[in-house]
């Protein structure tokens, strides 16, 4: 089974300073997808940013970008010129690819990482 | 797309009674939809999938008989407590993931508290 990693349960930065979440996984797939959600206080589950294993390329997001390391098994998420509004509950999650049955489009999520952004 | 419409978003009932709760995909179809449990400050935990036109599948450690899933079409599962007790309070969110395999799409979820 798929596990996912935050170290991280809280996290704080300075508005418009640039603060990175971590994130492990661990599979033994070589094809999959990886997630950053976002939960504000209305619990709402956001998708920040979203990266395909089989992609080499780091997704980015506008000040959202992460770095995907395949070979490490890390997926960390990078917040650029951070804002009073990115203040919230960022969950790293796994998919495993259609495989159909019961196993199409789990997520696995991670424990969480509460980011408070300071004024 | 993928938008996802979860009823109600508050509920507050007497232990012992039923309670349940909708999600509805608005713009898509879903024959696979995913119901998970949230405690404040915790991760999601997958509770069960939703299978339209079959049976659900629970995850270890999940109560078939007090936690009823039905997937009654393409748009519609229901999660439904029965015999509620207190430490069933939490948060309960829906996802049902779009046929093109891409976004998920999330209710946005019901608070459940039993008094």
């Amino acid at each position: 089974a798929q596990t996912v990693t935050q170290s991280q349960p809280e996290m704080s930065v300075q508005e418009a300073e640039t603060v990175t979440l971590s994130c492990t996984y661990d599979t033994s797939e070589s094809d999959y997808y990886l997630f950053w959600y976002k939960q504000p206080p209305s619990r709402q589950m956001i998708l920040v940013i979203r990266q395909e294993a089989y992609k080499q390329q780091n997704a980015t997001e506008n000040r959202f970008s992460v770095n995907f390391q395949k070979a490490a098994k890390s997926f960390s998420l990078k917040i650029s010129d951070s804002q009073l509004g990115d203040a919230a509950m960022y969950f790293c999650a796994y998919r495993s690819p259609y495989a159909g049955g019961t196993s199409y489009g789990k997520l696995t999520f991670g424990q969480g990482t509460i980011l408070t952004v300071h004024p | 797309g993928a938008v996802v419409s979860q009823h109600p978003s508050w509920v507050i009932c007497k232990s012992g009674t039923s309670v349940k709760i909708e999600c509805r995909s608005l713009d898509f179809q879903a024959t696979t939809m995913f119901w998970y449990r949230q405690f404040p400050k915790q991760s999601l935990m997958l509770m069960a999938t939703s299978n339209e036109g079959s049976k659900a599948t629970y995850e270890q450690g999940v109560e078939k008989d007090k936690f009823l899933i039905n997937h009654a079409s393409l748009t519609l599962s229901t999660l439904t407590v029965t015999s509620a007790h207190p430490e069933d309070s939490s948060f309960y969110i829906c996802s049902a993931p779009p046929l093109d395999r891409g976004r998920d799409g999330f209710g946005s979820g019901t608070r459940l508290t039993v008094v």
